[in-house]
């Protein structure tokens, strides 16, 4: 059963960079037949997909979120990363890893999700 | 890339059935069958319940099927239980950026 679980701190400054890991457990992220993503929800609102990237290192990111998005892989931990620049207080959320299956562009398993708060 | 469009709230008794919309586009719902829907209990991680329009991955209960016409995605829940009381999310492969896009949420209550 694969489980992905998130860490990082749960406090971040304004101006300063979020930087978040989910470790995969139960499965080999270097496997061909998934992206591995990132998803968030400030309180009370709904999800936004941040972006995905491919073990081999190839990334996807939601163009409003492009320029400050970095996701990356390191498949020797079974780990992928996120960071996200210049943060302002919307972007105050509970994020998510999750696993995408390439074929059908779908969601089979999240973490429980992390909340990050911007603030000073 | 736009959210897709889904009705803020429904509501059902028991026993009944509700259909949840979700509008998008011909760049993401009209062009492609990659629409899923999600459920998420307050506190939770969201729960895949179909995908690819109207497949139901193991262990999610028939009540719960999916259709599409057009640029509307639509999930029915039929026999309405307790239970189902929750947010439901729909999402769609899109073009505009080889992502995923992500309907506003719609809550459902079981009167």
């Amino acid at each position: 059963q694969v489980q992905l679980q998130e860490s990082g701190p749960g406090l971040v400054k304004p101006s300063q960079t979020l930087s978040l890991t989910c470790t995969v457990s139960g499965g080999s992220i270097s496997s061909g037949d998934y992206y591995w993503s990132w998803i968030r929800q400030p309180p009370g609102k709904g999800l936004e997909w941040i972006g995905y990237i491919y073990y081999s290192g190839s990334t996807y990111y939601n163009p409003s979120l492009k320029s400050r998005v970095t996701i990356s892989v390191d498949t020797s931990k079974n780990q992928f990363s996120l960071k996200l620049s210049s943060v302002t207080a919307a972007d105050t959320a509970v994020y998510y890893c999750a696993r995408q299956d390439t074929a059908m562009v779908t969601y089979g398993y999240w973490g429980q999700g992390t909340l990050v708060t911007v603030s000073s | 890339q736009s959210a897709l469009t889904q009705p803020a709230s429904v509501s059902g008794s028991p026993g009944q059935s509700i259909t949840i919309s979700c509008t998008g586009t011909s760049s993401d719902v009209g062009g492609y069958n990659y629409v899923s829907w999600y459920q998420q209990h307050p506190g939770k991680a969201p729960k895949l319940m179909i995908y690819e329009v109207s497949n139901r991955p193991s262990g999610v209960p028939d009540r719960f099927s999916g259709s599409k016409s057009g640029n509307t995605a639509s999930l029915t829940i039929s026999g309405l239980q307790a239970e189902d009381e929750a947010d439901y999310y729909c999402s769609s492969y899109t073009s505009s950026s080889t992502g995923v896009v992500f309907g506003g949420g719609t809550k459902l209550t079981v009167l």
